[in-house]
C-alpha cells in the first residue's frame, strides 16, 4: 500500500513554542520533501532530503529545520514558531531526486497564535 | 510564479471540456508535471511531459511546446467532480527540483 502519512493533521500552537511535524512513507523512496501551501498559492519547497542525513535547503528554509534518521521518516521542526508560519504543510516522497511524480501526504494544518 | 505561470480561475460546463494553460521559462525547466488538488486534500500526480506534442491519457491529456514554453492540461467529458485546482510544475534543469505554479481553480458547472 503506497502511502505517505503525516502527524498530526491539525495543530494549534502559540508564538514562540516549538513545533514538530512528522512524516512517514512505506515505499522506500529515497527522496522526501516538505512544502508549505498558503491560500490561493502553489506549493513552496522548504527542505528536500535525498536520503538519511542528506538534507538540503529548498526555496524557503528560514525558520525551519529537518531531521531524517531513517529512510521512511522525515521530520520538520519549527523552533520558536511565528505567526507567519501558519499554513498547511505537505510532506511528499519520490523514488529519487529529479523524479517528476511525487506522492503527497494528507497535510498538516498548523495555526500559530 | 517565478517562472511557472497559470491563470487563477477557469470555468466550464459538465460534459464539455476544459483546457488549463501553463507557461514557463524555457531556460529554467526541463519537463512539466501536472497535479490535481481537490479542496482540503493533497495534490495528486496526473502526468509528466518532457517531449513536444500531445500525450493522451484518456480523461486527461497534456500538451507541451518546449520552444514556446507552453503546456496545457486538457480534460474532456467534464464531470462535476473534476472541479479542483490544477497545478503545473516545472522540473528545474539546474537542480532537478520541481517548482510549482500557483494553480488554476477549475469550476465545472452543471
Amino acid at each position: 500500500d503506497m502511502k505517505v502519512t503525516q502527524m498530526p493533521r491539525y495543530l494549534i500552537k502559540r508564538m514562540g513554542e516549538n513545533v514538530l511535524l512528522e512524516c512517514g512513507q512505506d515505499m522506500s523512496h529515497e527522496t522526501m520533501y516538505w512544502y508549505r501551501q498558503d491560500p490561493g498559492l502553489g506549493l513552496q519547497l522548504i527542505y528536500i532530503s535525498y536520503d538519511v542525513d542528506s538534507n538540503s535547503e529548498g526555496d524557503i528554509p528560514k525558520g525551519y529545520r529537518v531531521s531524517r534518521k531513517k529512510r521512511e521518516h522525515f521530520s520538520l521542526i519549527l523552533d520558536s514558531a511565528k505567526t507567519n508560519q501558519t499554513s498547511v504543510y505537505f510532506c511528499a516522497s519520490s523514488l529519487g531526486g529529479g523524479y517528476a511524480e511525487q506522492f503527497f501526504g494528507p497535510g498538516t494544518r498548523l495555526t500559530v497564535l | 510564479g517565478q517562472g511557472v505561470e497559470q491563470p487563477d480561475n477557469l470555468m466550464s460546463v459538465e460534459g464539455t471540456f476544459a483546457r488549463v494553460n501553463c507557461t514557463y521559462s524555457t531556460s529554467g525547466f526541463n519537463g512539466l508535471s501536472w497535479y490535481q488538488q481537490r479542496e482540503g486534500h493533497a495534490p495528486v500526480f496526473l502526468s509528466y511531459v518532457v517531449l513536444d506534442g500531445l500525450k493522451d491519457s484518456g480523461h486527461f491529456s497534456t500538451f507541451l511546446s518546449r520552444s514556446n514554453g507552453y503546456s496545457y492540461l486538457l480534460l474532456t467529458e467534464l464531470q462535476i467532480k473534476d472541479s479542483a485546482s490544477y497545478l503545473c510544475a516545472g522540473l528545474r534543469n539546474n537542480n532537478n527540483r520541481i517548482f510549482f505554479g500557483d494553480g488554476t481553480q477549475l469550476v465545472v458547472k452543471p
